[in-house]
């Protein structure tokens, strides 16, 4: 069975860091990009960076360049986020989703975790 | 930035009703590169169609998805009990964004 499994969310102050793992198993995690979804309370969904299968990564959300880094490890089946500077802003659900590349070069996102929750606040 | 637009943004019909959801896109979608997703409350997304028209694995043929350029298509055939819920589209011609979503609620 195809599954991803989030973890490393929690309630954190403003200022903070925090990373993000998401554990994959079912697949061939080495063929595969993956990305971060979050989405705020109550908000529509918002993809905040993507690793290609090599390990290119596009970071697509302008609030969070140059403050979130995504990263991957095949050979843990892991893919990573790494989150800096924490703001009230970036409480959400974070969501790791399998990436599948278009011909464009681009992504679309055929398998989802459930999320882990991440709360800013003091 | 491609810009999507959904409408409407609430969509209030009856199990066994037809359901019509719209996304439109600021600038043309490429190679018809656009994904609808389905979200229940408390759940995480899940994909519903790629490439405008291909339903992803396991989706009833109730769902199909129609439309290129600027204008996209989700329509249910007949609504289920199960289908009521929040619906995004997403393109990935250029870069990758999401629409703001569609609710489908009970009437």
């Amino acid at each position: 069975e195809v599954q991803l499994v989030e973890s490393g969310g929690g309630l954190m102050q403003p200022g903070g860091s925090l990373r993000l793992s998401c554990a994959a198993s079912g697949f061939t995690f080495s063929t595969y990009g993956m990305s971060w979804v979050r989405q705020a309370p109550g908000k529509g969904l918002e993809c905040v960076s993507t690793i290609s299968d090599s390990g290119t990564t596009t970071p697509y959300a302008d609030s969070v360049k140059g403050r979130y880094t995504i990263s991957r490890d095949n050979s843990r089946n892991t893919v990573y986020l790494q989150l800096n500077s924490l703001t009230a802003e970036d409480t959400a659900i974070y969501y790791c989703a399998r990436a599948r590349v278009a011909g464009t070069g681009s992504y679309y996102m055929d398998v989802w975790g459930k999320g882990t929750t991440v709360t800013v606040s003091s | 930035e491609i810009v999507l637009t959904q409408s409407p943004g609430t969509l209030s019909l009856s199990p066994g009703e037809r359901a019509t959801l719209s996304c439109r896109a600021s600038q043309s979608v490429g190679s018809s590169s656009l994904a609808w997703y389905q979200q229940k409350p408390g759940q995480a997304p899940r994909l519903l169609i790629s490439g405008a028209s291909s339903r992803a694995t396991g989706i009833p043929d109730r769902f199909s998805g129609s439309g290129s350029g600027t204008d996209f298509t989700l329509t249910i055939s007949r609504l289920e009990p199960e289908d009521f819920a929040v619906y995004y589209c997403q393109q990935y011609g250029s870069s990758l964004t999401f629409g703001g979503g569609t609710k489908v609620e009970i009437k």
